[in-house]
Parts: C-alpha cells; sequence; structure tokens
C-alpha cells in the first residue's frame, strides 16, 4: 500500500508566506518523519513526530499528527528563497522495528524572492 | 556535526558490471539503510541491516544486490551485474537504535549511478 502521500505536488509562493504541506498514509506508525532534498542532492532530515504526539515546532517549522485521520501537516512560517525544495515525509511503520522508512511522492516548495 | 558519508558520489558503469558503493555511517549507530531514487522519483527502501545481518529487504532488493559490513566503519551495497534500470540516486542511512523506532534516520549526500 501507498504511504506517505503529499499534496500539494507543487507549490509556489513569495518570501514571508507560509507554506503549508500535507501527508496521508494507511497503516499504523511508529513515527512520521519530514526531510527536505534539494534539487539532485541529499535528505535532510527536518523533524520528527512519534505516534503519540500531535504538533511539534522546531524553529520555523510547525509539524502536526492526526493518527486518526492518518494525516500529517508540515507548516513552514516566514518562507525564505533558501526554503525552495522538494519536501517529503516518510512514515515509519515497521511491525519489527527494523525502522525502514516509506517515502511519498514528494512536494516541490518554489519561494519566490 | 556527525555525518553519514559516501563514495563515490558519481559512478558510471556499462550494463551488466559490478559495482560497490560505499558509506561511512555515523560511529555510534547500529541500524544501517540502503534507499534509492531514480531520477524523478520518489525515495524507495532497499534493505536494512542491523547486527551484521539483513532485517528486512524490499522486492527491490533482489539476489543482484548484496550488503556488507566488512569492518567497523564501512557498509557497502553491491550490485553484481548493473541493469540499465539501476540507474538511480543511492542513498545510505543510519540510526542510533532501533527498540520502538522513536529515533530519526540520518542520510548521506547519496551516490549518482549511471548504467550505460
Amino acid at each position: 500500500s501507498q504511504q506517505g502521500e503529499e499534496d500539494p505536488q507543487a507549490l509556489s509562493i513569495q518570501e514571508g508566506e507560509n507554506a503549508t504541506m500535507n501527508c496521508s498514509y494507511k497503516t499504523s506508525i511508529n513515527n512520521l518523519q519530514w526531510y527536505r532534498q534539494n534539487s539532485g542532492r541529499g535528505l535532510v532530515h527536518l523533524i520528527l513526530i512519534r505516534s503519540n504526539e500531535r504538533e511539534k515546532h522546531s524553529g520555523r517549522l510547525r509539524v502536526t499528527l492526526d493518527t486518526s485521520k492518518k494525516s500529517s501537516s508540515l507548516l513552514i512560517t516566514a518562507s525564505r528563497a533558501a526554503d525552495t525544495a522538494s519536501y517529503f515525509c516518510a512514515t515509519d511503520q515497521s511491525s519489527g522495528n527494523t525502522g525502514k522508512l516509506i517515502f511519498g511522492q514528494g512536494t516541490t516548495l518554489q519561494v519566490k524572492p | 556535526e556527525p555525518e553519514v558519508t559516501q563514495t563515490p558520489s558519481h559512478q558510471v558503469t556499462q550494463m551488466g558490471q559490478e559495482v560497490i558503493l560505499r558509506c561511512v555511517p555515523i560511529s555510534n549507530h547500529l541500524y544501517f539503510y540502503w534507499y534509492r531514487q531514480i531520477l524523478g522519483q520518489k525515495v524507495e527502501f532497499l534493505v536494512s541491516f542491523y547486527n551484521n545481518e539483513i532485517s528486512e529487504k524490499s522486492e527491490i532488493f533482489d539476489d543482484q544486490f548484496s550488503v556488507e559490513r566488512p569492518d567497523g566503519s564501512n557498509f557497502t551495497l553491491k550490485i553484481r551485474s548493473t541493469k540499465l534500470e539501476d540507474s538511480a540516486m543511492y542513498f545510505c542511512a543510519s540510526k542510533v537504535w532501533g527498540t520502538l523506532s522513536y529515533n530519526e534516520q540520518f542520510f548521506g549526500p547519496g551516490t549518482r549511478l549511471t548504467v550505460l
């Protein structure tokens, strides 16, 4: 089954605006993680939210998790041009605690200066 | 700050050749992973490795693939006979411990594999 489906697929905003990306998944999870990827580069870990948490903050990032709806959102406040990247949610739903991550298709964010 | 490193950054090979992709996980981490990302697609799990053995593998990870931790620091992915469809970015990742999986995975910068 598909896990971690993000929407929108692409988002274009002006610098200073907030960006919200959503992620849905289908099975129970241990945690959900958000990653950023600049074009052609590696994955940078942004934030992890556990299944028993509802909201988490890190700097300009705010993540929410609704396990009843099997969804999560990532909010970037006061966006900057440097935030331009692809953002992926990844779910850890391994029953055997191997910790494998299932990634979504990602949201491509463009922040215009 | 400790980080996962990968070499080479770009590998070009002929179809049918063997390639070995190398990774050095963060030193106190115990779980190791390989993922791949075909251009324009999402990141896909290949294999997880713990205590010197594979703990889980995906359907992609067939007999052409193998992993090894030959010493205390390196973690390698070998593709025995490369195919055109193996062209992708390969990411290594590691994390501290596995119980309850409440900890994040740290990814390396990736190796771009091009099979001609």
